[in-house]
């Protein structure tokens, strides 16, 4: 149980365009997901929490414009980059929360690799 | 916010060696303090998980220590094997709807035949 997909797993783009990362836990209702970056050999950086039905909350220095989040059921959540430029190339990784428990447990995706040419 | 410091951030052991992971955390109100494990391009994998009203919790060969008064705890890999290598990421969060888990940094640990 507990499982969270992620598509694409790897994409690669030209600069100025836009592209759509999927969240998705299949066999369990998320209400909370949340989305992180991870550069090479560093560390999870959260990059915004998204509630089902309610507006994301983003960490400081996450541009909201930039990065929009999409929560519209408790199985699925959206990350678009948008006007991609090569400094945003990374590792985007999701988590989901389950929705009712007591635990505070997060659950990953497998990742969507991003490379802005 | 919460800051979670990490060390070593890197360790090397032969196989069947113990390893040992130190975290320290910032804020007094955290209490749940899960560890993950994170294979190259793949995604964390929660390998065990500790809250605050006990100190230490055992899986197999994984255990996780915690002092709440110093604020740190620590991650124990006993017999290691080739398969934990691998990055070990701690975390922290105060548990609750609006909570977050914060990072360490991560340790690479490398397990040598």
């Amino acid at each position: 149980g507990a499982v969270v997909s992620q598509h694409p797993s790897r994409v690669i783009c030209k600069s100025g365009t836009s592209v759509k990362i999927e969240c998705r836990s299949l066999d369990f209702q998320a209400t909370t997901m949340f989305w992180y970056r991870q550069f090479p050999k560093q560390s999870l950086m959260l990059m915004a929490t998204s509630n089902e039905g309610s507006k994301a909350t983003y960490e400081q220095g996450v541009e909201k414009d930039k990065f929009l989040i999409n929560h519209a059921s408790l199985t699925l959540s959206t990350l678009t980059v948008t006007s991609a430029h090569p400094e945003d190339s990374s590792f985007y990784i999701c988590s989901a929360r389950a929705a009712g428990g007591v635990t505070d447990t997060q659950y990953f995706g497998p990742g969507t690799r991003l490379t802005v040419l | 916010g919460e800051n979670v410091e990490q060390h070593p951030s890197t360790l090397s052991v032969q196989e069947g060696d113990s390893a040992v992971i130190k975290c320290t955390y910032s804020d007094s109100a955290s209490n749940y303090f899960p560890w993950y494990k994170q294979e190259l391009g793949k995604r964390p994998q929660l390998i065990i998980d500790i809250r605050s009203n006990v100190g230490e919790k055992k899986d197999q060969r994984i255990a996780v220590t915690l002092n709440k008064t110093a604020k740190h705890f620590s991650l124990h890999i006993t017999e290691t094997q080739p398969e934990d290598s691998a990055v070990y990421f701690c975390a922290a969060s105060i548990t609750g709807t609006a909570s977050k888990l914060t990072f360490g940094t991560g340790t690479r640990l490398q397990v040598t035949l």
